[in-house]
Order: structure tokens, then sequence, then C-alpha cells
């Protein structure tokens, strides 16, 4: 079981808005930043959103993401069928000696 | 640009110890600012932390409970990368085992991946 909760599948048509939820608890998104990663198949994730609502280089405006207490939110806008990939949110988690926690993933298909 | 490039045999029996190195180009293993972290991925666990070594002054290892009693994580100054050796591998340790730098509060770089396989 995965630290982090998220919805196992998301889907939309193209040009929609589609949300991915991640609930976590007050030793990881309540104190920490929110990161998100895209996967494609066969290959290693990519970070997409960090420190909530930061996008590297490269990434697209259409993807945002939102922090607010215990739960964060990755948003795509103007879906493209490019974008049908796992997503997965992650946070260090302060208990013990600290640790990298994951979502279990959400897989989103374009319809 | 950092680069982490994994290699690694893909087949260990059980009992035996798995190992992995992960090679570093646009940074530094010994960085003040970075941890180099070892994640697998399978589809029993999802992407589970492993554990980590880094370098403020002196070095430090991190590891998860999970696998604490089994895990060696090493810095290799002289050839700028890391190691990961898992002992004791059972089949539950089937994955694809990835290397990644963290920046402080992001995983920023990943290796490509490497799927190890515990079988006889």
């Amino acid at each position: 079981q995965s630290v982090l909760t998220q919805p196992p599948s998301a889907s939309g048509t193209p040009g929609q808005r589609v949300t991915i939820s991640c609930s976590g608890s007050s030793s990881n998104i309540g104190s920490n930043t929110v990161n998100w990663y895209q996967q494609l198949p066969g290959t290693a994730p990519k970070l997409l959103i960090y420190s909530n609502n930061q996008r590297p280089s490269g990434v697209p405006d259409r993807f945002s993401g939102s922090k607010s207490g215990t739960s964060a939110s990755l948003a795509i806008s103007g879906l493209q069928s490019e974008d049908e990939a796992d997503y997965y949110c992650a946070a260090w988690d302060d208990s013990l000696n600290g640790f990298w926690v994951f979502g279990g993933g959400t897989k989103l298909t374009v319809l | 640009q950092v680069q982490l490039q994994q290699s690694g045999p893909g087949l260990v029996k059980p009992s035996q110890t798995l190992s992995l190195t992960c090679a570093i180009s646009g940074d530094s293993v010994s960085s003040n600012s970075a941890a180099w972290n070892w994640i697998r991925q399978s589809p029993s666990r999802g992407l589970e932390w492993l554990g980590r070594t880094y370098y403020r002054s002196k070095w430090y290892n991190d590891y998860a409970v999970s696998v604490k009693s089994r895990i060696t994580i090493n810095p290799d100054t002289s050839k700028n990368q890391f190691s990961l050796q898992l002992n004791s591998v059972t089949p539950e340790d089937t994955a694809v085992y990835y290397c990644a730098r963290d920046g402080g509060w992001e995983l920023t770089s990943w290796g490509q991946g490497t799927l190890v396989t515990v079988s006889s």
C-alpha cells in the first residue's frame, strides 16, 4: 500500500481538463512540498511539477499543481494524446529519520 | 544537465546479493546540495524508496525501514558514482531499480532503470 493515495485511473477527451488528486498526512504533504512525475511506458519517471506548483523548464504550462493542507492536485488542461501516461505524486515524509513517499499512481487515458 | 547511467546484472539468484551502480555526469557525488537515492518499482509495491547517500562535510546514509538490515549504499568518489547492495534477496525483491538525484525537495534526475529478476 502506497503512503500517498491517488485514484488508480482518470480519463478525458482531447482538449478537456483533467485533475488528479493526491492525499497524504501531516508528516508528508502537510509538512513538505509535493512533486508530480509523469511516467511513459518503459521509461523512468520524469519530474513534471516540483514545489507544489513549479514547472521545470520544458514542461508545458498545460500542467499545473496545487496543494492545500494534506492534499495536492495535478491539473492537465487542453488534454493531448501524448499526455496518456502514469502520473505519480511524491513528497518527503518527516517521520522516523525521513524518507521519500509516493502515490500509487494514476493511469491517464485519453479517449 | 545531470545524467545518471545505471549498470548491473538483471538476474540474481535467491539468497544472493543484488548489486547495481549508478554513474553520475553533470554533478558530483560529493556535492553538498544533492543526495543520491535508490528507488524500486514493482506492480505489487509501486514506487518504493530504498535509501540514499549524501555528503555534508561527512558522508551520511538513510535507509528505508523495510530493507535496513539488508541494504548498503556507497559512494565512490574516484569514479563519481554510487552503488546499491541488497543482501539475501528473495523473489519479492524483483523490481525495476532506479537511481535518482534529489536536490533537496525533489527527485530531479533518474537513471534509465534496471529490471532485476530474482530467480534460480
